[in-house]
């Protein structure tokens, strides 16, 4: 069954502490992506991939780490620089660098202790 | 600065009626759109796009309209049903030459529809 993993669906994280935030794909896609949602709001760009070994910065990366040594999968690192981490956490993922559509994993809920 | 702008929060449509949601961008090189919807603590589902080629896409109940000249698109969806509520998000992207890799989101419309 083809689709976008992301684990766990609850992770608590207490003050100072680093907590990495899994996802996995198997749909053979090039980029994959690590968004945030926070009440009220649209999906901001954490961090993103389009090949393996190789990754930029989106619109709120700081306080967050990443790293793609596989190209199914693309770990995030909540380090304790970023001082509100609570929010729920989206992966996608898209095959290209054409315009094609991302598909999301079923996101990961992070709260602070 | 906001570049897509989805400005009524929440939308309530009896079922059976057109549910109408909406969307302005102010970046005129986008040329890509996207609808997606979310329930609550799931990731978003792909509903349907649009290149600026074209003005209308369809897709069974969905209909998406893009007016170029005004930076608008709408999402139509005919006849709404009880399962439709949800949070729906437009975003855009770039012609491949200038990064089409990201998209840009909007804040979201939460859509109820009322049985």
């Amino acid at each position: 069954d083809g689709g976008i993993t992301q684990s766990p669906k609850y992770l608590f994280r207490k003050e100072g502490q680093n907590v990495t935030l899994s996802c996995e794909q198997n749909l053979n896609h090039d980029a994959m992506y690590w968004y945030r949602q926070d009440p009220g709001q649209g999906l901001r760009l954490i961090y993103y991939s389009q090949i393996v070994n190789d990754f930029q910065k989106g619109d709120i990366a700081e306080g967050y780490s990443v790293s793609r040594e596989k190209k199914e999968s693309f770990p995030l690192t909540v380090t304790s620089a970023q001082k509100n981490p609570t929010a729920f956490y989206l992966c996608a993922s898209k095959e290209s660098r054409k315009q094609e559509t991302q598909y999301f994993g079923p996101g990961t809920r992070l709260l602070v202790l | 600065d906001q570049q897509v702008k989805q400005n009524s929060p929440s939308l309530s449509v009896q079922e059976g009626r057109i549910s109408i949601l909406n969307c302005d961008y102010t970046n005129s090189m986008f040329d890509y759109f996207l609808w997606y919807k979310k329930y609550p603590a799931e990731g978003p589902t792909f509903l349907i796009s649009i290149s600026s080629i074209k003005d209308k896409n369809e897709d069974g109940r969905f209909t998406v309209f893009l007016n170029k000249s005004a930076k608008h698109l709408s999402l139509h969806i005919v006849p709404s049903q009880p399962g439709d509520s949800a949070v729906y998000f437009c975003a855009a992207s770039l012609p491949s030459n200038f990064g089409n890799e990201k998209l840009t989101f909007g804040t979201g419309t939460r859509l109820t529809i009322i049985p």
